[in-house]
């Protein structure tokens, strides 16, 4: 069992900021780091998948970093619109396996 | 885009009943998952399924659970005799590679919520 942790769990941001969120994992036999988002009522939506420490990936207004060796990710949100307001999620899988071990998610919202 | 979908979207039943949870994978997908989530709790690992077999499973996937792929499109997931704890949002998911790998995106339904009584 992986112990994949997110903070904070819940975020208010006014229309127009940029926010950012943590994401942490285990460091040892580190995989790889999915990050989701996840709307009420829809289906989690893939943002990222990242295996390399270092890596960076950009989608849109948001950006994801890695870093394996001290175990943690953030995502990145520039210019926040109410179209953001969701849970994101993270998640990591074991070693050579598919399961993904999630974290609680970070709910945020966006105030027009 | 192709998406996963999962019927129904709310199934209520009364406990000992037998519940079958549907979902049709995207098409051309190899690797089929179930999550569930319990209100107020992560998001867990059930089973995954690969080549007609379970490829890994977790605790939580006792002999009450089990899954099929009864054809080429759908996916259930059977509980056979339901317990009150097993009230939870119950996600399924796919993945497209051809060999096993964490790092591949793994695509969600929408997800059913199971209500036992």
């Amino acid at each position: 069992i992986l112990n994949v942790e997110q903070s904070p769990q819940s975020l208010h941001v006014q229309e127009g900021d940029s926010t950012n969120f943590t994401c942490s994992f285990p460091s040892s036999n580190f995989y790889a780091l999915h990050w989701y988002r996840w709307e009420t009522a829809k289906s989690p939506e893939a943002l990222f998948v990242m295996t390399l420490n270092g890596d960076e990936k950009k989608k849109g207004r948001i950006s994801a970093t890695l870093n394996t060796k001290e175990g943690y990710s953030y995502l990145y949100i520039k210019g926040s619109q109410p179209e953001d307001s969701a849970t994101y999620l993270c998640a990591s899988p074991e070693l050579g396996a598919n399961n993904l071990f999630f974290g609680t998610g970070t709910r945020l919202t966006v105030i027009p | 885009e192709p998406e996963v979908t999962q019927t129904p979207s709310h199934q209520v039943t009364q406990m000992g009943q037998e519940v079958i949870l549907r979902c049709v994978p995207i098409s051309n997908h190899l690797y089929f998952y179930w999550y569930r989530q319990i209100l107020g709790q992560k998001v867990e690992f059930l089973v995954s399924f690969y080549n007609n077999e379970i490829s890994e499973k977790s605790e939580i996937f006792d002999d009450q659970f089990s899954v099929e792929r009864p054809d080429g499109s759908n996916f259930t997931l059977k509980i056979r005799s339901t317990k009150l704890e097993d009230s939870a949002m119950y996600f399924c998911a796919s993945s497209g590679s051809v060999r096993p790998g964490g790092t591949d995106t793994q695509y969600f339904g929408p997800g059913t919520r199971l209500t036992v009584l």
